[in-house]
């Protein structure tokens, strides 16, 4: 019953390092969706995946890009990392819009340093 | 202007009370929907329950209830008979419009603590 997985949960980088966060989700939900937590903070919205093959900005995109591999896979880069993006980036999946109970699945998150 | 604002940093509730955390909401969408989600120190992410907005009753999921006040756009989540377990940072969350199921705006967040 592995839900929405993560992958690294740990990372450090250089400014001006790349690296790319996987996201998986088995669910077999259509939307897909990357959030950052930054300390003390809720969560904004990255990029959002509302089916394969279309990705939109959340609220908050610049330095980041997006790729819907297919159904299952979402994942989040960032070509030149910056001590801004440090934060905890969270990958989420949802289920289709029904008339009681919305719910939002998230993964573990990845904890994410830029030095 | 602030979308979703909890106005608690920080709560204090002895074990085996009864604790509301409070939410206020800004939109001017009539469909919309409220979440609560759980943050333990482990840090993910646990979603604790929702309240869409054409809902006339308040939502309850176990020892969670949301009171949904519309008029007054609040959603604040009572906790009742609290546990040592419940220590954790709680967040309010909304989605605005019909089809945007999974695009959230957060509040800050509420630390609870829980006294044995």
């Amino acid at each position: 019953n592995a839900g929405v997985t993560q992958t690294p949960k740990f990372q450090v980088l250089k400014t001006g390092q790349s690296m790319t966060l996987q996201c998986a989700q088995d669910m077999n939900h259509n939307s897909m969706y990357w959030y950052r937590q930054d300390p003390g903070m809720g969560l904004r919205l990255i990029y959002y995946s509302a089916s394969e093959g279309t990705t939109d900005k959340g609220e908050v995109p610049n330095g980041y890009n997006v790729s819907r591999l297919n159904k299952r896979e979402f994942s989040l880069r960032l070509e030149s990392a910056a001590p801004s993006q440090t934060s905890v980036y969270f990958c989420a999946s949802s289920e289709p819009p029904g008339p009681t109970n919305e719910k939002l699945f998230f993964g573990s998150g990845t904890q994410l340093s830029v030095l | 202007a602030q979308k979703i604002t909890q106005t608690q940093p920080g709560m204090f509730v002895q074990e085996k009370e009864a604790v509301t955390l409070d939410c206020t909401y800004d939109t001017s969408d009539q469909s919309y929907g409220l979440f609560w989600y759980k943050q333990p120190s482990s840090g993910e992410m646990i979603f604790l329950i929702y309240q869409g907005s054409y809902d006339e009753q308040n939502a309850t999921e176990g020892r969670y209830s949301l009171n949904f006040q519309k008029a007054r756009k609040s959603a604040n989540l009572v906790i009742s008979a609290s546990q040592l377990g419940d220590s954790a940072m709680y967040f309010c969350a909304m989605r605005e419009g019909r089809d945007n199921t999974g695009k959230l705006i957060f509040g800050q967040g509420t630390t609870l603590q829980v006294k044995p």
